[in-house]
């Protein structure tokens, strides 16, 4: 019963590959994002999105675009991987976008997806 | 520009004594401010938050203080135990909505038996 999953756990992969990391959240809530890692370990936000809005972080390449079935899921898609995308990336999920967050709309992660680029 | 700093990579406290992790900000427009604690292999997940009308936040053994003049945080977990062994992270922002987060790079602690 997992909150906000996501998988793979681990991806290896060439230079050049596109790969999809997904994400699905069961907590009902309206807006999610994903997070990247990187090797200084700051957690920086690439995207929020919900059914009405997506934010893009201006850094994040075009080549990562996120991509969303329904309110529950939140996928990352990653076209001509760069050996500069290796990091561990994170989902996350909250109540809803625009209404500030109270210490019980706070921010809910997913375990994270480890991504290694050869 | 890191707006969220946390310059003790790692701590090491002796379990039952005091664990003090501490987070400077650049930001003077941040006002609401976050802990999560993070363990290997597992997402971050809240602890505890503080907004600036407050100078202190307190939830069982966590309390959280704000300084804003100096622009500084911290977190005092007492009594400190192995299970908080962890990467705690600090989170800033100039609202409370959750894309405008910012990050600091984190701090492990590691609490001895």
């Amino acid at each position: 019963d997992t909150a906000v999953s996501q998988t793979p756990k681990y991806l290896v992969t060439q230079m050049g590959n596109d790969k999809s990391i997904k994400c699905e959240q069961n907590l009902g809530h309206d807006t999610m994002y994903w997070y990247k890692q990187d090797s200084k370990k700051f957690l920086k936000i690439m995207f929020s999105y919900n059914n009405k809005e997506l934010i893009i972080n201006e850094t994040v390449p075009n080549r990562f675009s996120p991509k969303s079935p329904d309110k529950a899921h939140l996928n990352l898609h990653i076209n001509s991987l760069e050996l500069g995308d290796s990091a561990v990336y994170f989902c996350a999920s909250s109540q809803e976008l625009g209404q500030g967050l109270t210490s019980n709309e706070k921010l809910f992660f997913g375990s994270g997806t480890q991504l290694s680029v050869l | 520009d890191q707006q969220v700093k946390q310059n003790s990579p790692s701590l090491s406290v002796q379990e039952g004594r005091i664990s003090i992790l501490n987070c400077d900000y650049t930001n003077s427009m941040f006002d609401y401010f976050l802990w999560y604690k993070k363990y290997p292999a597992e997402g971050p997940t809240f602890l505890i938050s503080i907004s600036s009308i407050k100078d202190k936040n307190e939830d069982g053994r966590f309390t959280v203080f704000l300084n804003k003049s100096a622009k500084h945080l911290s977190l005092h977990i007492v009594p400190s135990q192995p299970g908080d062994s962890a990467v705690y992270f600090c989170a800033a922002s100039k609202d409370n909505y959750g894309q405008n987060f910012v990050f600091g790079p984190g701090t492990r602690l590691s609490v001895l038996p």
